[in-house]
């Protein structure tokens, strides 16, 4: 078990530019979540899948933000035409189903649009 | 949800205990309460949960108030490498789990 790896740890983009962040939750884990955390504030839930069906997804994902689970192990998450309110860090976190669990968070991918 | 209240900001010596207070005055009766620690420019860190009774384990100690309104975390000596931003949330015990973050205490623990 190596924790939850996210891949890229940071990227630079130019405005209007797609870009896709993966996500690799721990092996057994069957919740996956993504968060948003801008400078100073608290991470900002995202969406969330159970296997590989994603179950919610918040008002801030815009209809430019797009993520997946196809075989409920990896996850993507995509941004399509950036803007420079994109610019954050990307959160990936995992947990085990059931009503007393914690989740587990990668290191996050830095984005930077310019 | 239930929303949670905590100082910005609070010191402590290095080797002392610091105690991390938190609010929840409006969480209900299946909402757990979660710790978490992020240290600059990483993710964040689980450190413990709790519902009712107190908790302990290898990092810190969670002790929750009888009517649940009120948490403290405690960190029994800490260390330079406690430095962080401490989250203190009240997660939902809905099928998605998913954790409503507040801005934390940044805790600096000094030499």
């Amino acid at each position: 078990d190596t924790g939850v790896s996210q891949d890229p740890r940071h990227k630079i983009t130019k405005r209007g530019q797609n870009v896709t962040f993966r996500c690799d939750p721990i092996s057994e884990h069957n919740r996956l979540y993504w968060y948003r955390q801008t400078l100073g504030q608290g991470p900002e839930f995202l969406t969330y899948f159970q296997n590989e069906a994603q179950l919610e997804k918040s008002r801030l994902l815009s209809d430019r933000f797009s993520a997946e689970r196809p075989k409920g192990s990896f996850s993507t998450l995509e941004i399509q035409r950036t803007e420079q309110g994109d610019s954050a860090m990307y959160l990936c976190a995992s947990s085990l189903i059931g009503s007393d669990t914690e989740a587990f968070f990668g290191q996050g991918t830095r984005l930077t649009v310019v | 949800d239930a929303k949670t209240t905590q100082p910005p900001s609070m010191d402590c010596a290095e080797g002392r205990a610091a105690n991390l207070p938190c609010n929840h005055s409006t969480i209900s009766g299946n909402e757990y309460v979660y710790w978490y620690r992020q240290i600059h420019s990483q993710g964040p860190q689980y450190i413990i949960h709790g519902l009712k009774n107190n908790e302990t384990n290898e990092m810190a100690s969670l002790i929750i108030t009888e009517d649940r309104k009120s948490s403290t975390l405690i960190l029994p000596h800490a260390t330079l490498r406690d430095t962080a931003v401490y989250y203190c949330i009240a997660s939902n015990a809905g099928n998605n789990r998913k954790l409503i973050w507040g801005l934390g205490t940044s805790l600096a623990v000094n030499p």
